[in-house]
C-alpha cells in the first residue's frame, strides 16, 4: 500500500478562524513532509519531519503550525491565515530523508475568504 | 540547490515513445535524480530515480549521462493517461530529501 490521505479535500475558512489539515500514512515512512500549491504553479516545500521531529522549516510564517504526533500521521494547524495563503497543501511521506522517493497524498484545497 | 533545466513543454502522438530531457549540470555527487509527474488536480506522482546507472521500472526508463549533468525520462509508448507535467530534480545528501519543484515539461499526448 503506498497510499497517503489527506482530509479535508476542500477547505473554506475565515481569516480569523483556527483550522487543521490532517495527514496519513501506514508505509511505516519515517519522513514526512508538507508542500504548497498555488495554481499554475510547481509545489513547494513547507516543512519537513523526520522521526517525529521537525527538521526543516523553508520560513514559514508562524501562522502555519505543523505537528507530527506520531509516526503515522501529520497534521498542519492553521490560524489567522490570509487569503494568499489559498492554495493546494500537499502531504508527502518518504523511507527518509536521503534520496528516497516522495508519496504524495492528493492534497487539501484550501480557500481562505 | 542543485537546480535543473527542462524545456517548458513537449508533445507525442500516442503509443509513440518520448524521451525527456533534463539538464542538472551542478549536481552533487551524491545526490540522485528523480523524476515525478502532475496529473491535473491530482497530487505529484513518484516515476522513477537513479545515482549513476541506467534504471527502469513499470512505468518508465531512466537514462542517466556518463557524468551525471543531464539524464532522460523515456516512456516507451505514451498514452493518453500520461499527459502531465514531469518533473525533474535532485534529492540526496546536499539537499537533505528536499525536492525542489522546477517548473517542469508539460507533456501533451495526442491521439
Amino acid at each position: 500500500d503506498t497510499e497517503v490521505t489527506q482530509t479535508p479535500k476542500h477547505l473554506v475558512m475565515g481569516m480569523t478562524n483556527k483550522k487543521s489539515l490532517k495527514c496519513e500514512q501506514h508505509m511505516g515512512h519515517r519522513a514526512m513532509y508538507w508542500y504548497k500549491q498555488k495554481a499554475k504553479k510547481p509545489p513547494e516545500l513547507m516543512f519537513v519531519y523526520s522521526y517525529e521531529k521537525l527538521s526543516i522549516n523553508e520560513s514559514v510564517p508562524s501562522r502555519f503550525s505543523p505537528e507530527c504526533p506520531n509516526s503515522s500521521l501529520l497534521n498542519l494547524h492553521l490560524h489567522a491565515l490570509q487569503p494568499e495563503d489559498s492554495a493546494l497543501y500537499l502531504c508527502a511521506s518518504s523511507q527518509g530523508v536521503g534520496g528516497s522517493e516522495q508519496y504524495f497524498g492528493p492534497g487539501t484545497r484550501l480557500t481562505v475568504t | 540547490d542543485a537546480k535543473t533545466t527542462q524545456p517548458n513543454s513537449m508533445e507525442s502522438n500516442e503509443e509513440e515513445p518520448v524521451h525527456l530531457p533534463c539538464n542538472h549540470s551542478t549536481i552533487s555527487g551524491t545526490d540522485y535524480i528523480h523524476w515525478y509527474r502532475q496529473l491535473p488536480s491530482q497530487g505529484p506522482e513518484y516515476v522513477i530515480h537513479g545515482l549513476t546507472s541506467n534504471v527502469n521500472n513499470r512505468m518508465a526508463s531512466l537514462a542517466i549521462a556518463e557524468d551525471r549533468k543531464s539524464s532522460t525520462l523515456i516512456l516507451h509508448r505514451a498514452t493518453l493517461r500520461d499527459a502531465a507535467v514531469y518533473y525533474c530534480m535532485s534529492v540526496g545528501g546536499s539537499t537533505l530529501g528536499r525536492l525542489y519543484f522546477g517548473r517542469g515539461t508539460q507533456l501533451t499526448v495526442w491521439p
